[in-house]
């Protein structure tokens, strides 16, 4: 079982709303990592982070903001929830990278699902 | 162009008899291949990787992958499924950017 929280995991809300969706390991993993999943579709990467005060975005644009101050802690704020928006949200987060030699496998959390109306 | 290819989007196999998802993909150099599953209401849990080696490769959950360099293809197989074995099942492979590429999904139903 993966120790990778999200929440909330589902929420119901209104246009113009400014949201932060939560995730949080305690694995002590440097890099973390936000994916965009909508049913039938490829999960898209939309930021990532490889350490502490370090955040990049990923190949999929994205209207959400993410931050990295503390290891076990990558929150996604949106600023203005638009219908767009509505779609799941997945964290996680892995030991070693992809890169330089590195096969990290990836621990997910389960999700938060958003809904703007 | 960098892919991922999971043409079935769902696949039924009567519990016992054996399964396959298929995957292929398109990247230059050596690939990087993985598999997830996705179990309703849950997290994506990974389930094996091809890196290099043996070009067939065991995981977890009696799950096995079977890499094809000519075929660029990364079929996931298991010899004899069980109905807790429904789930939608995903093929990644390594960009050159060092992050993931996904395919859209399999979801895979078992009949008792």
């Amino acid at each position: 079982e993966a120790d990778i929280y999200q929440t909330p995991r589902y929420l119901v809300i209104g246009t113009g709303k400014k949201i932060t969706l939560e995730c949080s390991q305690t694995m002590g993993h440097d890099k973390m990592y936000w994916y965009q999943q909508d049913p039938g579709m490829e999960l898209h990467l939309i930021h990532y982070s490889y350490g502490v005060n370090s955040t990049e975005k990923g190949d999929l644009s994205s209207e959400s903001t993410v931050s990295r101050i503390r290891t076990e802690h990558f929150p996604l704020t949106l600023e203005s929830a638009r219908p767009s928006h509505t779609s799941q949200y997945l964290c996680a987060s892995s030991e070693y990278g992809l890169g330089l030699g590195g096969t990290g496998e990836l621990f997910f959390g389960e999700g938060s699902r958003l809904t703007v109306l | 162009a960098q892919s991922v290819a999971q043409p079935e989007d769902q696949v039924n196999v009567a519990e016992g008899n054996p399964l396959t998802v298929k995957c292929t993909y398109s990247v230059s150099g050596n690939p990087y291949l993985f598999w997830y599953v996705q179990y309703p209401n849950r997290g994506l849990q990974f389930l094996l990787k091809y890196i290099t080696g043996d070009n067939l490769v065991k995981g977890s959950y009696g799950f096995e992958a079977e890499f094809n360099k000519s075929q660029t293809s990364f079929h996931l197989k298991k010899p004899s499924a069980l109905v807790s074995d429904s789930a939608l099942y995903f093929c990644a492979v390594r960009a050159s950017n060092y992050q993931l590429i996904w395919g859209a999904g399999t979801k895979l139903i078992i009949k008792p």
